[in-house]
């Protein structure tokens, strides 16, 4: 079955560094999306990116899609220490539909 | 207001008993789910109902059991708990089912521990 698998697990860096994260995908999909869980908390929407787009911005944040290579990274910039968190990508068939979530990249920024 | 509200927070019980997680969206959407997040923080699609009809019932077993009164509400029953059932319980929902709306807005999880 398709799943999104993220790399690296664990990453941390210091406050005001970039942070990538990648995600890799075994089947066609639809859309990519990328949520945010902090600890103790459910996951956050963070973007959506269709499988006919290539790149995709959302404040610090930037995705890019490579469907050749199936694979996705997410970039963050300028990092805070509120960043913290384990970031999943989540990928979906090409209906949209039957979600599978990667594992997660746990993102410790340190001030 | 909360978008998607899930009760309890935290649930404590024996191995056996019977028990119920109980969830509700206020976004209007179409599409809930239930998702289990293991001690691995790994987050997998147990269920996804879309306008009260069952359409996803991933490899879980029969002593779970949803319930959707109505588009608003997705339940949980689970029956004679194990061990291996203690992890984190997420309720979601969608505003409908594939096509580009389906992100998912999560609540805020249940935190099931079975002794």
């Amino acid at each position: 079955s398709q799943q999104g698998e993220e790399d690296p697990q664990a990453l941390s860096i210091q406050e005001g560094e970039n942070a990538t994260m990648n995600c890799s995908y075994k089947t066609s999909i639809n859309n990519l999306q990328w949520y945010r869980q902090n600890s103790g908390r459910g996951l956050v929407h963070l973007i959506l990116i269709r499988s006919n787009e290539r790149e995709k911005h959302s404040g610090r944040l930037r995705v890019t899609l490579d469907t050749s290579k199936k694979s996705s990274s997410l970039l963050i910039t300028a990092s805070r220490a509120a960043d913290t968190a384990s970031y999943f990508c989540a990928t979906d068939d090409n209906y949209g539909q039957n979600f599978v979530f990667g594992p997660g990249t746990r993102l410790s920024v340190l001030p | 207001d909360t978008a998607v509200s899930q009760t309890p927070k935290y649930l404590v019980t024996q191995m056996g008993n019977d028990k119920s997680i109980k969830c509700e969206q206020n976004l209007g959407h179409d599409t809930m789910y239930w998702y289990k997040q293991d001690s691995k923080k790994f987050l997998k699609i147990m269920f996804s109902y879309n306008n009260k009809e069952l359409i996803i019932n991933e490899t879980v077993p029969n002593r779970f059991s949803p319930k959707s009164p109505d588009k608003a509400h997705l339940n949980l029953h689970i029956n004679s708990l194990e061990l291996g059932d203690s992890a984190v319980y997420f309720c979601a929902s969608s505003r409908s089912w594939g096509g580009t709306h389906n992100e998912q807005f999560f609540g805020p999880g249940t935190r099931l521990t079975v002794l």
